[in-house]
C-alpha cells in the first residue's frame, strides 16, 4: 500500500464550486505539505503543517484553505474554484527531526480541472 | 529572495551520459536534493547532498556541488529509456525553516 495517498486522483469541476482534496499518510510523519504543479513553474507551496496544531501559509495560499484533521490527514479546500486553479496538486510528508529538513515523500497527485 | 533555476528540457541519446544542471542563489543552503518525477506519478527522492560536500556518487548517479558558483549538477551515466522523467532540483535552508525551494524541473528526453 502506498504510504501517501491522495483522493480523488482526477477531478473536473465548474467555476464557483467548493472542492476538497484529501491526503492521508501511513508514514507517521508530523509534517505535511500541499503543493501545486504547473508546467514550467515547478512546485509551489500552498500550505504546510508541522503538526496537528500548526498550519502555515506557503507561497500561494490565496484561494485555498487547509485542515489538519489528524496527524495522518491533511485536506486542501478550494472554497470557490476558478479556472486558474487548474493544476496538478501534490501532498507530501516529512519527518520532524528538529534541526534540518528531511526527505519529502509525495503522494501520486490529484489532477484538478476547473471549467 | 531565494531562487533555483534549471533548464526546462534536456535531450540525450540512449547510452550517453546526461548532465542536468541547477543554479541557486542562497548560500545558506543546508541540503540540496534531486527528485525524479516519472509520467503520471508523484516525485521521488533520487539523491541529495549536504552543502559541505562537493561530490556524491550512487551507482549511475553522480552529484557535483560547486558552492562558490552555487551550481549543482546531476550526471546520469549510460542513460536508459527508463530515465525519461522530469528532474527537480531543490534546496533547503535553515533561514526559511527548512522549507524546500524548488526549481521548475528539467524534462529529460531520451533519443534512441
Amino acid at each position: 500500500d502506498a504510504d501517501v495517498t491522495q483522493t480523488p486522483r482526477n477531478r473536473i469541476t465548474k467555476t464557483g464550486k467548493r472542492i476538497m482534496l484529501e491526503c492521508s499518510q501511513t508514514k507517521g510523519h508530523d509534517r505535511m505539505y500541499w503543493y501545486r504543479q504547473d508546467p514550467g513553474l515547478g512546485l509551489r507551496l500552498i500550505y504546510y503543517s508541522f503538526d496537528v496544531k500548526d498550519i502555515n501559509k506557503g507561497e500561494i495560499s490565496d484561494g485555498y484553505s487547509v485542515s489538519r484533521q489528524a496527524q495522518a490527514k491533511f485536506s486542501l479546500s478550494l472554497e470557490s474554484a476558478i479556472p486558474n486553479q487548474t493544476a496538478l496538486y501534490f501532498c507530501a510528508t516529512s519527518e520532524n527531526r528538529g534541526y534540518f529538513t528531511d526527505t519529502q515523500y509525495f503522494g501520486p497527485g490529484t489532477r484538478l480541472t476547473v471549467l | 529572495g531565494e531562487d533555483v533555476e534549471q533548464s526546462l528540457f534536456l535531450s540525450v541519446r540512449e547510452g550517453d551520459s546526461s548532465v542536468i544542471n541547477c543554479t541557486y542563489t542562497d548560500s545558506s543552503s543546508t541540503y540540496l536534493y534531486w527528485y525524479k518525477q516519472e509520467p503520471g506519478a508523484g516525485l521521488q527522492l533520487l539523491t541529495y547532498i549536504f552543502s559541505n560536500m562537493d561530490m556524491k556518487q550512487d551507482q549511475r548517479l553522480t552529484v557535483l556541488l560547486n558552492k562558490k558558483d552555487k551550481h549543482l549538477s546531476l550526471r546520469i551515466a549510460d542513460t536508459q529509456t527508463g530515465d525519461s522523467a522530469i528532474y527537480f532540483c531543490a534546496e533547503s535552508m535553515e533561514d526559511s525553516n527548512y522549507q524546500l525551494i524548488w526549481g521548475a524541473g528539467t524534462k529529460l528526453i531520451i533519443k534512441p
